[in-house]
């Protein structure tokens, strides 16, 4: 299994432009999520999915677009980039929601470094 | 606000000694609490979760404790190895505005030295 990967790796945006950020997972996996990791602080949550075709928000969506057509598959789009988006992206999954009273291991991707000027 | 504060923000030991690492947190109600290890350039790993009825649980030369009375939980690093060093996350999760959503600590960055 390849787990959850992330691409690209690296991505310099200028103000203005869009760009997709892929996440895949092979483990069949229901709840997906991505969330930015700003220096200083804590990772926070941006969307998050509990199925195909079933997204919400998380606690910082603006800005920010998701979709989920297919279990594997949850991209995130910026529809018009901000300096302020600069940040290091995760996408992650779980076989179900880990942040109920259940347990579930929730496996993390290795990251897209995105710097906007 | 929900709220999860780590300490310290950093800590140097060197290889073979034990540390423990604190996580204090707000979030209420409270669902589960996990501990995350990351190494630099990488995505979080998951080390240990822990929901409201459980108080410790182990990961080979990781323990997690955790005390829902006062809110606080430790992770605790026995004889630590070069490999050690990176941050360590808590991540504290509770029912907030119709949904489950996750609060994460800013980490404690470990060193390791030979």
């Amino acid at each position: 299994n390849a787990g959850v990967t992330q691409t690209p790796k690296f991505q310099v945006l200028k103000t203005g432009q869009s760009m997709t950020l892929q996440c895949a997972q092979d483990m069949n996996h229901e709840y997906m999520s991505w969330y930015r990791q700003d220096p200083g602080m804590g990772l926070r949550l941006i969307h998050y999915s509990v199925g195909a075709g079933i997204t919400d928000q998380g606690e910082v969506p603006n800005g920010y677009n998701v979709s989920r057509s297919t279990t594997e598959d949850f991209p995130l789009r910026l529809l018009s980039a901000a300096p302020s988006q600069t940040s290091v992206y995760f996408c992650a999954s779980s076989y179900s929601t880990p942040h109920s009273r259940g347990s579930y291991e929730q496996y993390f991707g290795p990251g897209t470094r995105l710097t906007v000027t | 606000k929900n709220q999860v504060e780590q300490s310290p923000q950093s800590l140097i030991i060197l290889e073979g000694k034990n540390c423990t690492l604190q996580c204090n947190y707000t979030v209420s109600p409270f669902s589960n609490l996990r501990w995350y290890k990351q190494d630099t350039g990488r995505g979080p790993v998951s080390l240990t979760i822990m929901t409201f009825s459980e108080n410790t649980k182990s990961n080979g030369r990781y323990t997690a404790t955790l005390d829902a009375d006062t809110k606080q939980s430790s992770l605790h690093i026995t004889a630590s190895q070069l490999s050690d060093s990176a941050s360590y996350i808590c991540v504290v999760s509770g029912w907030s505005g119709g949904s489950y959503i996750p609060t994460f600590g800013r980490g404690t960055s470990l060193i390791v030295h030979p």
